[in-house]
């Protein structure tokens, strides 16, 4: 299987910073990944996909890059709609397999 | 505009077999290239995907399951369901239905359902 590890799994920031989550993937998985947000009580929402693509809707403050086994998640200047957790998923083989999670809260 | 609502047992003895079904509306679960899913979430955990059906009904499932899981479909009601057998505490967790599209995304997701194994 191949493992997602995120990176902080807690961040602790403020209205207006600019925040980047990082996923590492135990081997090379193209560009076949995907962000969620999930706040609690409430199921994933897709954000991100194919590492870079917004998906429709979600604010262009949020963007993700990367490749192979390293990708980024970066929100430019957090609101506080976006405190909550952060997911990043892989396509490439299967099993999918998702990241431990980051939880992103108010400072 | 898709929509997807599990549904199914809240609790379930230990050993027994856990039961659970997604309808789907907004969209056939027999046409395009999606891959109808179920992810399950453990109370304060992460996220694990269980298993999924394509559009033209082959399965693929995770092995961490050990083959006690099983998905199907019902195109005359736009259904798939998830079934898990010989469940454990372990199982306990919210279950999610969700629809991918390709090998890309999940774009939507049901509620999801609480299902609890306990005697």
């Amino acid at each position: 299987d191949i493992q997602l590890t995120q990176s902080p799994s807690f961040l602790s920031a403020s209205v207006g910073d600019r925040v980047t989550i990082t996923c590492r993937a135990s081997q090379g998985i193209s560009t076949n990944l995907a962000w969620y947000q999930q706040e609690p009580g409430k199921a994933p929402k897709l954000l991100i996909y194919a590492t870079s693509t917004l998906q429709s809707g979600v604010p262009s403050r949020f963007s993700g890059s990367g490749s192979g086994t390293e990708f980024t998640l970066t929100i430019s200047s957090l609101q506080p709609e976006d405190f909550a957790t952060y997911y990043c998923q892989q396509l490439d083989s299967y099993p999918i397999t998702f990241g431990q999670g980051t939880r992103l809260e108010i400072k | 505009q898709v929509q997807l609502q599990e549904s199914g047992p809240g609790l379930v003895k230990p050993s027994q077999t856990l039961s659970l079904i997604c309808t789907v509306s907004g969209g056939s679960i027999s046409s395009g290239n999606y891959y109808w899913s179920w992810i399950r979430q453990p109370a304060g955990k992460g996220l694990e995907w269980v298993g999924r059906i394509y559009t033209e009904g082959s399965t693929r499932y995770n092995p961490s399951l050990n083959s006690r899981v099983t998905i199907s479909r019902d195109t005359s009601n736009n259904q798939f369901s998830l079934t898990v057998s010989s469940v454990t505490a372990a199982d306990t967790a919210m279950y999610y239905c969700a629809r991918g599209r390709g090998a890309s995304n999940y774009d939507f997701w049901g509620q999801g359902v609480l299902v609890t194994v306990s005697s």
